[in-house]
């Protein structure tokens, strides 16, 4: 079961990138990292999703070392609306089963500052 | 096109209750997830229903119960409410594509459940 560690609260300016790393150091081989971005009361938005190296696209970048141990999101010129809560993923919906749960961290708290 | 729909959006219910949430998710999709997400917590996984066959359980009793339809919509039914079941439901739906990963999770607005 691969669980995951993200610091609990990030501050930024606008403007600034932002870096926030997840740990994952049972992740099985067919597990991907996915990022999710959520408001309050509103669910769970998918930012972006890899399995090893780099990936960008127009939000974000997603870095992951050869280990696959940790990941880490990018957000480029952060902006007030990025205030929100962002979760790593580790899993894979078409591998799940009884013992391949799909597992939520504990979410970094992002705070943009004007 | 729509996206992944849930109903009820607020429902308040008192201890030893029965509820049954509902599910609907984007046209194509075959597969939903459950995931139960309490105050200030990530959400945690309850179930996976793909092709109208259990894909997956968490760690949740046997009092959570799911099931799919041949339309692929989905209830989560959870029986004798405990205090500690409020919280925000939340549907996601993914279309399996039958490789390896990028089987991206769409989530609904979620169901909040008020147990008094």
């Amino acid at each position: 079961l691969a669980k995951t560690t993200q610091p609990i609260s990030m501050d930024s300016y606008e403007g600034q990138e932002v870096n926030i790393t997840c740990s994952h150091n049972n992740i099985a081989t067919n597990d991907y990292i996915t990022w999710y971005q959520q408001f309050p009361s509103q669910g769970p938005r998918f930012i972006i999703q890899g399995y090893k190296t780099k990936v960008t696209n127009e939000v974000a970048s997603l870095f992951i070392p050869a280990d696959r141990k940790s990941s880490t999101l990018s957000l480029p010129r952060v902006s007030l609306s990025d205030t929100a809560v962002y979760y790593c993923l580790v899993g894979d919906p078409a591998y799940n089963n009884a013992g391949n749960m799909l597992t939520f961290g504990g979410g970094t708290r992002l705070m943009v500052k004007p | 096109d729509a996206g992944v729909t849930q109903s009820p959006t607020h429902l308040i219910k008192t201890r030893g209750q029965q509820v049954t949430l509902r599910c609907s998710p984007i046209s194509g999709h075959k597969s939903v997830s459950w995931y139960q997400q309490v105050l200030g917590q990530g959400p945690q996984f309850i179930f996976q229903y793909y092709e109208k066959e259990e894909r997956g359980r968490g760690n949740f009793p046997d009092r959570f119960s799911a099931r799919q339809f041949p339309n692929y919509s989905s209830e989560l039914n959870v029986n004798a409410l405990l205090l500690g079941d409020s919280a925000l439901y939340l549907c996601a739906s993914s279309y399996i594509s039958g490789r390896a990963g990028s089987n991206e999770q769409f989530f609904g607005p979620g169901t909040r459940l008020t147990v008094l």
